[in-house]
């Protein structure tokens, strides 16, 4: 089946810096890739869709300029955290759509 | 709007029985609806998926799940649970009027006892 990776898996950073997270498919191309963030106990919850070579759709509430999202290829999307806060500790969670949403293991942010 | 309810947040069944997860949806349109598994370290799983026809859908590892329009539930059955069961268990719609966003319920967890 298709697979989706995401780097790092993991992550902490001191607050105020960035992190940047890499969605790749790997064996299929995808024009449309999902970034959602998981709240523990809680559900996934859609942050944006990224079109390759467009703009990224933010859902209500999402920030476009903490959350920069880049979609430059067919297997690659990133989503930056900017200038992050301890609020912004999360597991963010990417899909890629090729007939149906394949999904990342996700990656562990932690913001001290 | 459309939302997904999963009313049980943490389910345990003994290895070898039977198992019912509920999913009750809220969607105007015949909606298409989809459940996932999430093992610790590992992304969602499709399970299996309904978009249209026979209302009792097969997936993999054994599970089903029947659409019931008239209680709009989409609930996930297995006859026998596998201590590899043990996992998180998503029920989504999807989004129709939205590039084919997902909404997802809250999940429920499912431990299973030897």
């Amino acid at each position: 089946g298709a697979v989706v990776s995401q780097h790092p898996s993991r992550v902490i950073c001191k607050s105020g810096t960035s992190v940047k997270i890499e969605c790749r498919s790997l064996d299929f191309q995808a024009t449309t890739m999902f970034w959602y963030r998981q709240f523990p106990k809680q559900s996934l919850m859609l942050m944006a869709t990224s079109n390759e070579g467009s703009k990224a759709t933010y859902e209500q509430g999402v920030e476009k300029d903490k959350f920069l999202i880049n979609h430059a290829s067919l297997t690659l999307s990133t989503l930056t955290v900017t200038s992050a806060h301890p609020e912004d500790s999360s597991f963010y969670i990417c899909s890629a759509e090729h007939n149906e949403q394949f999904f990342g293991p996700g990656t562990r942010l932690t913001v001290l | 709007a459309q939302s997904v309810t999963q009313p049980d947040i943490h389910i345990t069944v003994s290895e070898g029985a039977s198992l019912e997860l509920r999913c009750n949806y809220s969607y105007g349109a015949t909606p298409y609806l989809f459940w996932y598994v999430q093992s610790p370290g590992q992304g969602l799983q499709l399970l299996l998926k309904y978009f249209s026809g026979d209302t009792l859908v097969q997936g993999i590892k054994g599970f089903e799940a029947e659409f019931k329009r008239s209680q709009s539930s989409f609930n996930l059955r297995k006859p026998s649970v596998h201590w590899s069961d043990a996992a998180e268990y998503f029920c989504a719609v999807e989004d129709g009027g939205s590039q084919g966003n997902l909404i997802f319920g809250k999940g429920t967890k499912l431990s299973v006892k030897p």
